[in-house]
């Protein structure tokens, strides 16, 4: 078990640019999710996959978001045409079917300048 | 849609006192989970309450969920150093769904 893997983990983009992040979850979890948590807040849910299939988007994501997990493994989030109010940390999580505890990833920090 | 409110923001306490974070919502909760998250680390796991009434002791962490289920608290015993960090309740706003709240975030002179 080698934990969730985000890459990058910190990421400076100039405003306007497109940016992407990786997620790898723990290996046996068909659960994968994205959080985006700004200081002195809590993680705010983003979007939720079960195996490749994108279940569930927050309406608070606008199109400039898009998520994908193509094989049911690894996840890819895409900002395009980044905006200062992007800046946050980008968590993603994974948890296994038969259980509810989701597990960390360390974050990617987005910086747009 | 659904909310969970967290008190208080802030507790900035002397090592040795109690701690006590509390998580409100005005519907009735599945389940509440908590999560500590130690300054410039994420969010860990530490326990799931399902049953009304509940009481779980984790070592000096103490965790209640309602009767009605509405709301939990975490109860941290004589506090150390070790305890700082911020912690968050978190239910479930639909099947796959986890919302979060603001988080209480601990801070302990040594």
């Amino acid at each position: 078990d080698t934990g969730v893997s985000q890459d990058p983990r910190h990421k400076i983009t100039k405003r306007g640019q497109n940016v992407t992040f990786r997620c790898d979850p723990i290996s046996e979890h068909n659960r994968l999710y994205w959080y985006r948590q700004t200081l002195g807040q809590g993680p705010e849910f983003l979007t939720y996959f079960q195996n490749e299939a994108q279940l569930e988007k927050s309406r608070l994501l606008s199109d400039r978001f898009s998520a994908e997990r193509p094989k049911g493994s690894f996840s890819t989030l895409e900002i395009q045409r980044t905006e200062q109010g992007d800046s946050a940390m980008y968590l993603c999580a994974s948890s296994s079917g038969s259980s509810n505890i989701q597990y960390f990833g360390a974050g990617t920090r987005l910086s747009v300048l | 849609g659904q909310q969970v409110m967290q008190i208080p923001q802030y507790q900035h306490v002397q090592e040795g006192e109690d701690f006590t974070t509390y998580c409100n919502s005005s519907t009735t909760l599945s389940n509440i989970q908590w999560y500590k998250q130690r300054p410039g680390g994420h969010p860990v796991f530490l326990i799931q309450l399902v049953k009304s009434g509940e009481v779980k002791k984790q070592k000096r962490l103490t965790f209640q969920f309602g009767e009605a289920k509405k709301n939990s608290s975490l109860h941290i015993t004589a506090t150390q150093t070790t305890d700082v960090g911020t912690y968050f309740c978190a239910a479930w706003g639909s099947s796959y769904k986890l919302i979060f709240g603001s988080g209480t975030r601990l801070l302990v002179r040594p």
